[in-house]
């Protein structure tokens, strides 16, 4: 069936560098993206979202990118702290309803 | 201004037993989904639930239930409990049926023996 995935399921950086987390999906009739980023022992907190038809999206140290040519989705992290140490998910939504389906994670490693 | 809030934060059931888990939305918002999380997945969709009717549903069986109140506060029922069912499972909330950004709260953490 049709899924939302990401390329890499651990991602390692050092303090203060940009990460970049990658995501693909395979719906193209999705019409609505999410990232969201999920600590130990919480629920998955809200990022940024985009919709399709905008390609790029900025929030405070982060964007969003979004390349429907080849059904592609990133989320860059300028500047990348310890507190943003957790698992990232991206999500689409089709048309209808607001059900997302989400991709299996990334988790983001901040080194000292 | 409370965010969604989960109860209980855990629980342990047996095989066989039934489960009911509860969620209150954020403030101000009348639209509650339920996710189950397994351990090391992302959040997989239950249902939704909008002036107190199943308005959507994912592929989970009818062992799955719901159910929402007129103050929008929603229960999750599990019966006939699998292994299986072990997750974490998570409420979210939004203004809306159609409204996408959802709430999540943090989940009842969920243990089948």
């Amino acid at each position: 069936g049709e899924s939302v995935g990401l390329h890499l399921p651990t991602l390692s950086v050092q303090e203060g560098d940009n990460s970049i987390i990658n995501c693909a999906y395979s719906n193209s009739a999705s019409d609505y993206f999410i990232w969201y980023k999920q600590e130990s022992g919480k629920g998955p907190q809200f990022i940024i979202d985009i919709r399709s038809n905008m390609d790029k999206r900025q929030g405070q140290r982060v964007t969003v990118l979004l390349n429907k040519t080849v059904k592609h989705l990133s989320l860059q992290i300028a500047a990348t702290q310890p507190g943003d140490s957790a698992v990232y998910f991206c999500a689409e939504k089709r048309a209808a309803g607001n059900k997302l389906t989400f991709g299996g994670g990334t988790r983001v490693l901040v080194k000292p | 201004d409370a965010g969604v809030t989960q109860s209980p934060t855990h629980l342990i059931k047996t095989r066989g037993q039934q489960v009911t888990l509860r969620c209150s939305p954020k403030s101000g918002h009348d639209t509650v989904s339920w996710y189950q999380q397994a351990l090391g997945q992302g959040p997989q969709f239950i249902f939704q639930y909008y002036e107190e009717e199943e308005r959507q549903r994912g592929n989970f069986p009818d062992r799955f239930s719901g159910h929402q109140f007129p103050n929008y506060s929603s229960e999750l029922n599990v019966n006939a409990l699998l292994l299986g069912d072990s997750a974490l499972y998570l409420c979210a909330s939004s203004l809306g049926h159609l409204n996408e950004k959802l709430f999540f709260g943090s989940g009842t953490q969920l243990s089948v023996l």
